[in-house]
């Protein structure tokens, strides 16, 4: 597609329901990223995919929280059990290669998906 | 670890006035700095960055210097439009780490 998609742009869900985000990358795009934004927080990364791979999911808040990628391209991300804290806008990113600050690799972001927990 | 404090918002401006959004970071090695915007209902995109002490980065009449001294990356335009209206976010990426460590966030709105 001409950017990175992500689907559904807002969902307000019940505590303790289980949601998933979508996120589809710019076609040909191997590295996928996920970040967080809370309210008058800053973003904060979440996890990342190689291909379908996620070497680093450091940024995952709790074992509630996880995701995955398929044949290279489509992320969904899942949140089980829901909390109020978990609301946020959840942003998908993606480049072509992985993505290193001191290189001219460029980073493509989604418009995020508003989740509110009730 | 890294970090990235930038002034709180939100920040009214007129038509054709002088804008600064202040930047500061702590971060260990030599970081990348990058300014995002986020217009209202689309995604962030990359604005400008600078890449080594002493760069400035510059895009659509925005411009930031790399200021290693005083941990700065102070984002500066000489004249601001209404369309400038959006979100502006400091961040800093720690050499090849894939990782983007932003700051909070300051909304700018210019009114005509």
């Amino acid at each position: 597609g001409a950017g990175v998609s992500q689907s559904p742009s807002n969902k307000v869900t019940e505590k303790g329901k289980d949601v998933e985000l979508r996120c589809d990358p710019i076609s040909g795009h191997t590295a996928l990223y996920w970040y967080r934004q809370s309210l008058g927080q800053g973003l904060e990364f979440l996890i990342y995919f190689q291909g379908n791979s996620a070497p680093d999911k450091s940024g995952l808040p709790s074992d509630r929280f996880s995701a995955e990628r398929t044949g290279g391209s489509v992320s969904t991300l899942t949140i089980q059990r829901t909390q109020q804290e978990d609301s946020a806008v959840y942003l998908c990113a993606s480049s072509r290669k992985i993505y290193a600050g001191g290189t001219n690799e460029k980073l493509f972001f989604g418009s995020g998906t508003q989740l509110s927990v009730l | 670890g890294n970090s990235v404090t930038q002034m709180e918002g939100p920040v009214t401006l007129s038509e054709e006035a002088f804008l600064t959004i202040n930047c500061t970071y702590t971060a260990t090695g030599y970081p990348s700095l990058f300014w995002y915007v986020q217009y209202p209902g689309e995604g962030l995109q990359l604005l400008l960055k600078a890449t080594k002490a002493d760069d400035k980065g510059s895009n659509k009449g925005f411009e930031a210097t790399y200021r290693k001294e005083t941990t700065s990356f102070h984002l500066e335009k000489g004249s601001v439009q209404v369309s400038d209206s959006a979100v502006y976010f400091c961040a800093l990426s720690g050499g090849s780490n894939y990782k983007l460590t932003f700051g909070k966030g300051t909304l700018l709105t210019v009114n005509p």
